[in-house]
């Protein structure tokens, strides 16, 4: 069981260019998540997904566009990778969305450890 | 709007010692809250949360969180510190976001704990 799994670790790209982040979860999750995270300011929500064939826009969406054509995994793209998309990407996964049955003690997220994406 | 906030950026306290980290929250209705804690080059990893019930949750590694609704406060506490307890802490709150619900993230506390 390797939980919430991101490839790749790290990506250095020049302004201009595209790439793809694979996040993928073997627990069988519902809702997954793209978060970024910036010094000082935590996690900011980019996308989600509530199922297979779904995604809906975050806080932070612009200059990035996801898939979730099966369950299990959740891509990020970044068409044209920009200086300011320079962060360390997360990706979580959980089995109920956070308003779903708040009390049910399987809504909490699990997080993959990161891809650290450097922008020129 | 609603928010999250962590008043410090970093909090030190020695081994043995007991520890606080501050969480204060603004959200409509009643408030949902989570504790994560990030290791060195690793994802968040979940401590604990309050839904409803006492105000007192515990949680993972013998963390704790006291919920007070008059100071609208989430603060979280250990009661003797471990060196391995050296870590980035992120308050957490569910808000409204459309037809479902998101997290919202404070800044994150980072923690160390000296021997």
């Amino acid at each position: 069981n390797a939980g919430v799994t991101q490839t790749p670790k790290f990506r250095v790209l020049k302004t201009g260019q595209s790439m793809t982040l694979l996040c993928a979860q073997d627990m069988n999750h519902e809702y997954m998540y793209w978060y970024r995270q910036d010094p000082g300011m935590g996690l900011r929500l980019i996308h989600y997904s509530v199922g297979e064939g779904t995604t809906a826009k975050g806080e932070v969406p612009d200059g990035y566009n996801v898939s979730r054509l099966k369950k299990q995994n959740f891509l990020l793209g970044l068409e044209s990778a920009a200086p300011s998309q320079t962060s360390v990407y997360f990706c979580a996964s959980s089995y109920m969305g956070p308003g779903q049955g708040a009390t049910n003690p399987y809504n909490e997220q699990f997080f993959g450890p990161g891809t650290r994406l450097t922008v020129l | 709007a609603q928010s999250v906030a962590q008043p410090e950026d970093q909090v030190n306290v020695a081994e043995g010692n007991p520890l606080t980290v501050k969480c204060t929250y603004s959200v409509s209705g009643n408030p949902y809250l989570f504790w994560y804690v990030q290791y060195p080059n690793r994802g968040l990893q979940f401590l604990l949360k309050y839904i409803t019930g006492d105000n007192l949750v515990k949680g993972s590694y013998g963390f704790e969180a006291e919920f007070n609704k008059s100071q609208t406060s989430f603060h979280l506490k250990k009661p003797s510190a471990l060196v391995s307890d050296s870590a980035l802490y992120f308050c957490a709150v569910r808000v409204r976001m459309d037809s479902s619900y998101k997290l919202i993230f404070g800044s994150g506390t980072r923690l160390l704990v000296r021997p």
